[in-house]
C-alpha cells in the first residue's frame, strides 16, 4: 500500500492564482482531512470529509475548498492565492473520525508570492 | 474537544528516559489519549493511545492516572532520532464532529548527543 499521496511536494504561486492539491489513499478509509501548518506552529484542520460526496469545515475553511467525489481521493482547491495561503499542507485520512488513528502524507510546501 | 496543555520544549541527552506530561482536565469519559509525533518535513505518526492505566507499545509508553486529567508519555533510552514534535491529542471514541481536531503546538523534544 502506497498510504497517503500528495501531489505536489513543492508550489510557488503568484498572488491571484489558483491551484488544486491532489491527495489520495489507498486504505479504503472513510475519513479523510486537510491541515495546514505554519512554521513553528501546529496543525489546523482546513476541511475534512466522512465519505464520498460528504464534506465539511473545520477550523480555518476560507479560501478553500474541497470535493470527494470518490473514497479514494480528497482535492483541495485554493482560488486567488493569498500570501496568507504560504504554508505546509498535509492531507490524512483515517479509517474512522474521532480517536482512530490518522495516516498523513508527505505534504505539499506551498509559497505565495 | 478537550484543551490539552503540555510543555512547549524539551532538551535531554541519549540513552536517557524521557517523560512528556500532558493536562487535559476537562476530559471526558468516552475520551481517548492520543500521542502523535512528528519530524521535520513530514506528516505526524501515531505513536501510541491510551484510555486509562498503562500502555506500552515497541516504541513508547503511555501513563494515565486513575482521575484521566492528566497523561505521560514515556520514551525510554532516547537517541537522536528522536528528537522531534510530540503532539497530545483527547479524542472522542466515535465520530462526532470533526471540525474543531486541533493539534496544538505540541512539544519540541530536542535530543543531544
Amino acid at each position: 500500500n502506497a498510504g497517503v499521496t500528495q501531489t505536489p511536494k513543492f508550489r510557488i504561486l503568484k498572488i491571484g492564482q489558483s491551484m488544486t492539491l491532489q491527495c489520495a489513499q489507498d486504505m479504503n478509509h472513510n475519513y479523510m482531512y486537510w491541515y495546514r501548518q505554519d512554521p513553528g506552529m501546529g496543525l489546523k484542520l482546513i476541511y475534512y470529509s466522512v465519505g464520498a460526496g460528504i464534506t465539511d469545515k473545520g477550523e480555518v475553511p476560507n479560501g478553500y475548498n474541497v470535493s470527494r467525489s470518490t473514497t479514494e481521493d480528497f482535492p483541495l482547491r485554493l482560488e486567488l492565492a493569498a500570501p496568507s495561503q504560504t504554508s505546509v499542507y498535509f492531507c490524512a485520512s483515517s479509517q474512522q473520525g474521532g480517536s482512530y488513528e490518522q495516516y498523513f502524507g508527505p505534504g505539499t510546501r506551498l509559497t505565495v508570492t | 474537544l478537550a484543551k490539552t496543555t503540555q510543555p512547549i520544549s524539551m532538551d535531554s541527552y541519549e540513552g536517557q528516559e524521557v517523560n512528556i506530561t500532558c493536562s487535559h482536565n476537562n476530559i471526558a469519559t468516552n475520551d481517548y489519549i492520543t500521542w502523535y509525533q512528528q519530524f521535520p518535513s513530514q506528516g505526524p505518526r501515531f505513536i501510541i493511545q491510551g484510555y486509562k492505566t498503562k500502555v506500552t507499545n515497541e516504541v513508547a509508553s503511555l501513563f494515565i492516572p486513575a482521575d484521566r486529567k492528566s497523561s505521560t508519555l514515556s520514551l525510554p533510552r532516547v537517541s537522536l532520532s528522536d528528537t522531534a514534535v510530540y503532539y497530545c491529542l483527547v479524542l472522542p471514541n466515535y465520530g462526532g464532529s470533526q471540525g474543531n481536531l486541533i493539534f496544538g503546538k505540541g512539544t519540541k523534544l530536542s535530543v543531544k548527543p
